[in-house]
């Protein structure tokens, strides 16, 4: 079975920094990207940004440039994202999903709840 | 805002059939493949449609997709309460930078009467 498994929910204070993960497997990790997207509370889901697994090019969404890094580690079939400093604005769920042939989303990971507060 | 408009809700009786439009530009949906995804409460999105009107294994054909210049539509027949969920539309956008972004359209809520 084709899945995508995420790391669970974390609770963090602003100014820290983290790291989710999302392992893949039933499948060529490297064959497909790996995007994540962000849903905030009671809202829509946004594009954060794509990594290719097989050599780790990267690209974002111009909304999330500069403040997340993704990742990928191939030998171990997970891709990572990452913040260096948490503000609560980056309360939201997170999920990876593998970009199938460039040009739909499908599995999708279970999520990854983000929970920023003081 | 999103570059792709959808209606923010609708809503259909049991039994029913329901559109969703997704609404976009020449720099998305008019040059690139749209597919569909739904979100019952509290779950990850699920694949429903991908390249325009192809369903996934598993996805009943009462879901169906088309698109037509800059506009995408999801249908939807025979409406059952388990129906009711958010549903987005997606696909490539080129307008903001050289390289191409994803864009999901705002979402819309599904209510089954």
């Amino acid at each position: 079975e084709v899945q995508l498994v995420q790391s669970g929910a974390e609770v963090k204070k602003p100014g820290e920094s983290l790291r989710i993960s999302c392992k893949g497997s039933g499948y060529s990790f490297t064959s497909y990207w790996i995007s994540w997207v962000r849903q905030m509370p009671g809202k829509g889901l946004e594009w954060m940004g794509r990594i290719d697994p097989s050599d780790s090019y990267t690209n974002y969404s111009p909304s999330f440039q500069g403040h997340v890094t993704i990742s990928a580690d191939k030998s171990i079939s997970t891709a990572y994202l990452q913040w260096s400093s948490l503000k609560a604005s980056d309360t939201a769920m997170y999920y990876c999903a593998s970009l199938l042939y460039g040009n739909w989303f499908d599995p999708w990971g279970q999520g990854t709840l983000v929970t920023v507060s003081s | 805002q999103s570059v792709l408009t959808q209606p923010p809700s609708v809503s259909a009786a049991p039994g029913q059939k329901v559109t969703i439009s997704c609404s976009g530009s020449s720099s998305n949906i008019g040059n690139n493949y749209v597919s569909w995804y739904q979100q019952l409460p509290g779950t990850a999105p699920k694949l429903l449609i991908y390249e325009n009107n192809k369903r996934p294994s598993g996805i009943p054909d009462r879901f169906s997709g088309s698109k037509s210049g800059t506009s995408a539509t999801l249908g939807i027949t025979g409406l059952q309460t388990g129906d009711e969920a958010d549903y987005y539309c997606g696909t490539w956008d080129s307008s903001l930078s050289a390289v191409a972004n994803w864009v999901f359209g705002g979402g819309t809520k599904l209510t089954v009467l």
